[in-house]
């Protein structure tokens, strides 16, 4: 069974850091191309970044290109998202999302976390 | 690529067939564009892929067209189930991958 847990969020003054982690288990983690989706409160959603199975290439909203960062550890099966400068505006629900397929290419989400709040507020 | 939806809210019976639109500001290569359920407190669910296949263990209720850059999504005979908040996404060519702002399906 494949499952998504996020963890790492909380409560954080703006200009503060915070880096959320997503364990995957149930599927070949290292073959995916792994993403973080968010959500405002009462709002949209928002993709944010994504990173490659082997972690050489990343992509990123410009929203937070040049403040957060995406890194994975494929022997743990573990994602991370390291957020700085943040925010008021970053406020959100963070969730992991995997693709429905590993093949080279772009492709929605099929699985995604419960997913973890993050609040910046002074 | 901006994702536009409508109608921001929809009011429906159970039993009526819902019908949501999604418009692209370019062309979608591939006919890249899901639809997601969310419901209160979970996270998205995907619903449709490539604008008209359904996603594993998705009802055949649930039905996705179009191409280029206007798409939609019905719902052939509502279920007090399928009232939730419906997003369309785009998905090709590369990174950012956007969502529409959110079409909320409601009991009427």
């Amino acid at each position: 069974e494949v499952r998504l847990l996020e963890s790492g969020g909380g409560l954080v003054q703006p200009g503060g850091s915070l880096r959320l982690t997503c364990e995957a288990s149930g599927f070949s983690f290292r073959t995916y191309v792994m993403n973080w989706v968010r959500q405002a409160p009462g709002k949209g959603l928002e993709w944010v970044s994504s990173i490659s199975g082997g972690g050489d290439d990343t992509n990123f909203a410009d929203s937070v290109q040049g403040r957060f960062t995406i890194s994975r550890d494929n022997s743990k099966n573990k994602l991370y998202l390291q957020m700085n400068s943040l925010r008021v505006e970053d406020t959100a629900v963070y969730y992991c999302a995997r693709p429905v397929w590993d093949f080279y290419g772009d492709h929605p989400f099929d699985f995604w976390g419960q997913g973890t709040l993050v609040a910046v507020s002074s | 690529i901006v994702l536009t939806q409508s109608p921001g809210t929809l009011s429906l019976s159970p039993g009526e067939r819902a019908i949501l639109s999604c418009r692209a500001s370019q062309s979608l290569s591939d006919d890249s564009l899901a639809w997601y359920q969310q419901k209160p407190g979970q996270a998205p669910r995907l619903l449709i892929y490539a604008a008209s296949y359904r996603a594993t263990g998705i009802p055949d209720r649930f039905s996705g067209s179009g191409s280029g850059t206007n798409f939609a999504l019905t719902i052939s005979r509502l279920e007090a189930e399928d009232f939730a908040v419906y997003y369309c996404q785009q998905y090709g060519g590369s990174p950012p991958y956007t969502f529409g702002q959110g079409t909320k399906l409601e009991l009427k």
